[in-house]
């Protein structure tokens, strides 16, 4: 069973700061993604990957397969992006995944 | 495109009792699936389904039922409703090996069950 740690589990940061959160996994997978939550519950789907780097607007995902470790950034933190983001894993093979227990980010005005 | 549409959004059950949790998406997803939520321990996979009449166990399947008669609708079954599946409860589709928007998976807005 893949093994997925993320940090850190909390982090509050001033509005404009530029956010990382990081994500590592223990054995090989076909995709990672990253998801987030807000404070209603709602799970919003940001980003798949398999290799490389996506963006979408002020969010950039990192993902390095050798290492196995993915990352993802803020650049120009807002109070609207205050959440839980949390990463999961597709095992190879199958559409199982694996969740990280999310980082909770408080971003102050 | 409504999405994944999950039923109810609250409930609460006494010890014992059976329901089902519905979930329907109208995006042609081949692929469903059933998660729990609970603090400190994340996101766990219950049950998931690659398409109609296929189903398979998660991380977490114990005391919950699933089938997929159609594509469109996979309802998660509690036989005898026990304190330990007080929980959240989401549902959630995706395209094999598709991008659907900047990420893979649609899920639903959850149920949060109580079970007295």
């Amino acid at each position: 069973k893949n093994e997925v740690e993320q940090s850190p589990q909390n982090l509050t940061a001033q509005e404009g700061e530029f956010i990382t959160i990081n994500c590592s996994y223990s054995v090989g997978i076909s995709a990672l993604h990253w998801l987030q939550q807000h404070p209603g519950g709602g799970i919003v789907s940001l980003f798949m990957l398999s290799s490389g780097k996506k963006k979408h607007g002020r969010l950039i995902a990192t993902i390095n397969i050798q290492e196995k470790h993915s990352s993802l950034h803020i650049t120009a933190s807002h109070p609207r992006d205050s959440a839980v983001y949390i990463c999961a894993v597709n095992e190879r093979g199958n559409e199982k995944l694996t969740f990280g227990t999310g980082t909770r980010l408080t971003i102050i005005p | 495109n409504a999405g994944v549409t999950q039923t109810p959004k609250f409930q609460v059950l006494k010890t014992g009792q059976s329901m089902t949790l519905q979930c329907a998406q109208d995006m042609n997803h081949e692929y469903m699936s059933w998660y729990r939520q609970d603090p400190g321990m994340g996101l766990r996979l219950i049950h998931y389904s690659v398409g109609a009449g296929i189903t398979d166990q998660g991380e977490v399947p114990n005391g919950y039922n699933v089938s997929r008669s159609t594509t469109e609708d996979f309802p998660l079954r509690l036989l005898s409703a026990a304190p330990s599946q007080t929980s959240v409860y989401f549902c959630a589709s995706r395209r094999f090996m598709e991008v659907y928007g900047p990420g893979g998976y649609t899920f639903g807005s959850g149920t949060r069950l109580t079970v007295v």
